[in-house]
């Protein structure tokens, strides 16, 4: 079957560094995603790897291993306004998205 | 990014009533489109899956007849709870993606309250 693996809630400080991790196991791959998701919101995109390595945008760098099956999501200079739901999902040989159950990231000061 | 408008926000309805949902694509055309179902402190869910002109593809366990979807256009679709129940209020989330594209973008989602 299909699986995504991520914790399911991580705690970090406020200035700090924190890596989500992402396991996922799927018929196919066509690319992973990293989305947030603030409560009571939809999950707005940050990132898609498609190749391995690691991609940087701003704060935020996304990191993917095809072989291994792995990905991580790092977030750097924390902030308040980054305390959210990070789901991964990953496109199956469909084009389908498959999610994991997402990490909920705190915040504190 | 493209631009994907969802209507209502939010809707508290009757029970036993139906309510439609509606989700464009304001500046692409989405030949795709995907309805989300997501329950507190839980992932997504995806429902259908539609494409223009074609029936949608219901995932296992969601019910066609209750759940009616309706991609009729590249820039339109629709989501009716028909008869809806208590059990039925959730955060429902659509997303549309362009032909050949990889990435989707998502509405806004509709909170759904049935009393």
């Amino acid at each position: 079957g299909q699986n995504i693996d991520q914790p399911t809630e991580m705690t970090a400080t406020e200035g700090a560094i924190v890596q989500i991790n992402c396991t996922y196991q799927t018929s196919g791959f066509n690319g992973l995603f990293w989305y947030q998701q603030h409560a009571g919101e939809a999950p707005t995109f940050l990132s898609y790897n498609v190749l391995d390595g690691l991609e940087e945008k701003g704060r935020f760098s996304s990191f993917l291993s095809r072989s291994k099956g792995y990905s991580y999501l790092l977030l750097k200079e924390l902030q308040m306004k980054d305390s959210a739901s990070y789901l991964c999902a990953v496109m199956d040989s469909n084009y389908q998205l498959i999610w994991g159950a997402g990490t909920k990231l705190i915040i504190k000061p | 990014g493209a631009v994907v408008s969802q209507h209502p926000s939010w809707v508290i309805c009757k029970s036993g009533t139906s309510v439609k949902i509606e989700c464009r694509s304001l500046d692409f055309q989405a030949t795709t489109m995907f309805w989300y179902r997501q329950f507190p402190k839980q992932s997504l869910m995806l429902m259908a899956t539609s494409n223009e002109g074609s029936k949608a593809t219901y995932e296992q366990g969601v019910e066609k007849d209750k759940f009616l979807i309706n991609h009729a256009s590249l820039t339109l679709s629709t989501l009716t709870v028909t008869s809806a129940h208590p059990e039925d209020s959730s955060f429902y989330i659509c997303s549309a993606r362009g032909s050949g594209e990889t990435e989707a973008f998502f509405g806004q989602g509709t909170r759904l309250t049935v009393v």
